[in-house]
């Protein structure tokens, strides 16, 4: 089956850069994906990698490297509002059916 | 974006009673939708999936009986928590996606529903 494994939990102040690690283990590749849950609402998605390397949005990067089944979430200029559960996600199949991590619980300090 | 509907966003009802959950897709069709179960500061795990016209798929270890899921047409899903007991309490969150979103990872959520169970 799959498994996503995660830090449980990050510190960080405000301004810093944090990285958010992802190791997996599936039979198959369909891509990595990265979301964002604040307490009590819905993950909201974040990045995708489908091949090997970086992927820039703005604040947010992720890297995937799929010879290590490894991924990482970046996050530059940490802001009070980045306070919020970070999850990486992979598809079962060529289907949309998504298994999630263990998640991360990101705290920003002032 | 694609816009996923859920209702109701929370609801507490007494021990052995009913409650359906429903999960709407507005601006797109979707012929799968899946249901995911969240406890606190946990991860999300996946229930069901949900496909129009047939059968729900569950995964392993969640009873079909107790959750029943009906997709009776491409807008719409419904999860329906029977004989419910304080155990089943938890956060409910659907999720779909448009066709045309292929390829980019993205899922859309519906806002979740928070089930407190006396």
């Amino acid at each position: 089956g799959q498994s996503l494994e995660q830090p449980s939990e990050v510190t960080a102040v405000e301004g810093a850069i944090v990285q958010i690690n992802c190791t997996y283990q599936t039979s198959g590749f369909y891509g990595l994906s990265w979301y964002q849950q604040h307490d009590g609402g819905a993950p909201t998605f974040l990045s995708y990698n489908g091949l090997d390397g970086l992927e820039e949005t703005g604040r947010f990067s992720s890297f995937l490297s799929r010879s290590d089944s490894y991924g990482y979430l970046l996050l530059q200029e940490l802001q009070m509002k980045d306070s919020a559960s970070y999850f990486c996600a992979l598809p079962t199949s060529g289907t949309y059916k998504y298994i999630f991590g263990t998640g991360t619980r990101l705290k920003v300090l002032a | 974006g694609a816009v996923v509907s859920q209702h109701p966003s929370w609801v507490i009802c007494k021990s052995g009673t009913s409650v359906k959950i429903e999960c709407r897709s507005l601006d797109f069709q979707a012929t799968t939708m899946f249901w995911y179960r969240q406890f606190p500061k946990q991860s999300l795990m996946l229930m069901a999936t949900s496909n129009e016209g047939s059968k729900a798929t569950y995964e392993q270890g969640v009873e079909k009986d107790k959750f029943l899921i009906n997709h009776a047409s491409l807008t719409l899903s419904t999860l329906t928590v029977t004989s419910a007991h304080p155990e089943d309490s938890s956060f409910y969150i659907c999720s779909a996606r448009p066709l045309a979103g292929e390829g980019t990872g993205e899922l859309f959520f519906g806002e979740g529903s928070r089930l407190t169970v006396l």
